[in-house]
């Protein structure tokens, strides 16, 4: 079955640590995404893709890193640097850009810090 | 600065009830606002409205959009228990952004 899986399910860092989350999908979509979504709020977008190898910033990208090597991944670093990490990070892809109107999510990874 | 505006925050209705959840807009180069349903995880779309006064349906959803008035609002009717979850409204706008209102929490007692 096509989708997007995401992995871990649950995620501890300690305080200094790098951590990535994996994100993949086999739906053959072009575009990937990141959210961070925590309690009370929306959805805040960390990163998009519209396609390998490019990657823009979203409205938080400060303290995360991404990268876009290969369609079907896009793993989401969260660094030290990002000082208020614990949150429920959800991946989600699209089409492409100009029918992005469809976004299907993956089903998120909570990241705790210890 | 682009935002998306749900209202109310979190509503608790009987089962059977029907309800309006609404969201209001101020997004630069409006593409299309969208509809979801998120229960315990990852959100699910619904519905993605794009033309001002067409209603989208399904089942006892539905949907509709006022392009002059900037907001649109989400019908269930004859709800369910099941329906018991928070909605999100989002909108694409300019650079191809999605941005997402803080969703209305709706829970149904049986």
């Amino acid at each position: 079955d096509g989708g997007i899986t995401q992995s871990p399910k649950y995620l501890f860092r300690k305080e200094g640590q790098n951590v990535t989350l994996s994100c993949e999908q086999n739906l053959n979509h072009d575009a990937m995404y990141w959210y961070r979504q925590d309690p009370g709020q929306g959805l805040r977008l960390i990163y998009y893709s519209q396609i390998v190898n490019d990657f823009q910033k979203g409205d938080i990208a400060e303290g995360y890193s991404v990268s876009r090597e290969k369609k079907e991944s896009f793993p989401l670093t969260v660094t030290s640097a990002q000082k208020n990490p614990t949150a429920f990070y959800l991946c989600a892809s699209s089409i492409g850009v100009l029918l992005q109107e469809t976004q299907y999510f993956g089903p998120g990874t909570r990241l705790l810090v210890l | 600065e682009d935002k998306v505006v749900q209202s109310p925050l979190s509503l608790v209705v009987h089962e059977g009830d029907t309800v309006t959840l609404n969201c209001s807009y101020e997004v630069t180069n409006f593409r299309s606002l969208l509809w979801y349903k998120q229960e315990k995880k990852a959100p699910t779309f619904l519905f993605m409205l794009t033309s001002s006064g067409i209603e989208k349906k399904s089942g006892r959803l539905s949907s509709i959009l006022d392009k002059k008035e900037l907001f649109s609002i989400l019908n269930i009717t004859a709800t369910q228990t099941g329906d018991s979850a928070v909605y999100l409204c989002a909108v694409l706008g300019r650079d191809d952004k999605i941005i997402f209102g803080k969703g209305t929490r709706l829970h149904i007692l049986p």
